[in-house]
C-alpha cells in the first residue's frame, strides 16, 4: 500500500465550483499534515497545515480524519488561479520525514 | 520575505560527471531537506540533515550522494557519478522545527546525458 495516496485527476471544474479532494494515509501513526500546491515545474508551496479540530483559510478548509486515516481539501468558489496540483503531505514511517501524495491535478475552466 | 535559494537552476552533465547543487536555507532555520522530483512524478524525500550530520535519508540517497554544510549559509548535494536516471528536479527545503512546515527553493533541474 502506497505511503500516501491521491487520486491524480484532473478534476475539471467551471469557475465558482466547488471541489474536493482526498488523500489517505498508511501509517496511522502519523502526526502532521499538510497541503501544498504545486504549480507546472515550480517548487512546492505550503497551502496550509491540517489541524487535528479541522481548519479554514478563505476558501480553502481542510479537514483530518484519522479514524479512516484520511484527510480532505475542500476549496468554494473556484477560480481560475487555483489551477494546480495539489499534494497531499504525511510526515512517514521514519517519523521526521514528510511523505508526498502524487498529487491531484485542478483545472479551472471559464 | 525570505526564501530558500538554489543554484545552479539549470545544469547539464555527462554521465558519470560529478555535479554539486547549492541550496542557502532559510537563516533561522534549524532543518534542512532535498528532495527530487523526477518529470511526472511525485516528489521524493532523499535526506534530513540537522545539527552538521544526516538525521534520515531514504533508500535513493545512495553512496552516491552526499550532503554537506560547509560553512554557515550553504547546504550542497553532492551526486558523486552521475547517471541518467539522476536527471530530475532538486528541491532543497528547510524548516523550523520538525515535523513542520517545509520552504522549498525553486530548484535545480539536472539533465544527464
Amino acid at each position: 500500500r502506497k505511503e500516501v495516496e491521491q487520486d491524480p485527476g484532473p478534476f475539471n471544474v467551471p469557475e465558482g465550483a466547488t471541489v474536493a479532494f482526498n488523500c489517505t494515509y498508511s501509517n496511522s501513526a502519523s502526526q502532521s499534515f499538510f497541503w501544498y500546491r504545486q504549480d507546472c515545474r515550480k517548487e512546492p508551496k505550503l497551502l496550509m497545515s491540517v489541524y487535528s479540530s479541522g481548519n479554514e483559510d478563505g476558501r480553502f478548509t481542510a479537514q483530518l480524519n484519522r479514524a479512516s486515516q484520511y484527510i480532505s481539501l475542500l476549496i468554494r468558489d473556484s477560480k481560475l488561479s487555483d489551477s494546480a496540483t495539489y499534494l497531499c503531505v504525511v510526515n512517514g514511517d521514519a517519523g521526521n520525514m514528510l511523505t508526498f501524495g502524487g498529487g491531484t491535478r485542478l483545472m479551472v475552466k471559464p | 520575505e525570505p526564501e530558500v535559494t538554489q543554484t545552479p537552476s539549470h545544469q547539464v552533465t555527462q554521465m558519470g560527471q560529478e555535479v554539486i547543487l547549492r541550496c542557502v536555507p532559510i537563516s533561522n532555520h534549524l532543518y534542512f531537506y532535498w528532495y527530487r522530483q523526477i518529470l511526472g512524478q511525485k516528489v521524493e524525500f532523499l535526506v534530513s540533515f540537522y545539527n552538521n550530520e544526516i538525521s534520515e535519508k531514504s533508500e535513493i540517497f545512495d553512496d552516491q550522494f552526499s550532503v554537506e554544510r560547509p560553512d554557515g549559509s550553504n547546504f550542497t548535494l553532492k551526486i558523486r557519478s552521475t547517471k541518467l536516471e539522476d536527471s530530475a528536479m532538486y528541491f532543497c527545503a528547510s524548516s523550523r522545527r520538525v515535523p513542520g512546515e517545509l520552504f522549498f527553493g525553486e530548484g535545480s533541474r539536472l539533465t544527464v546525458l
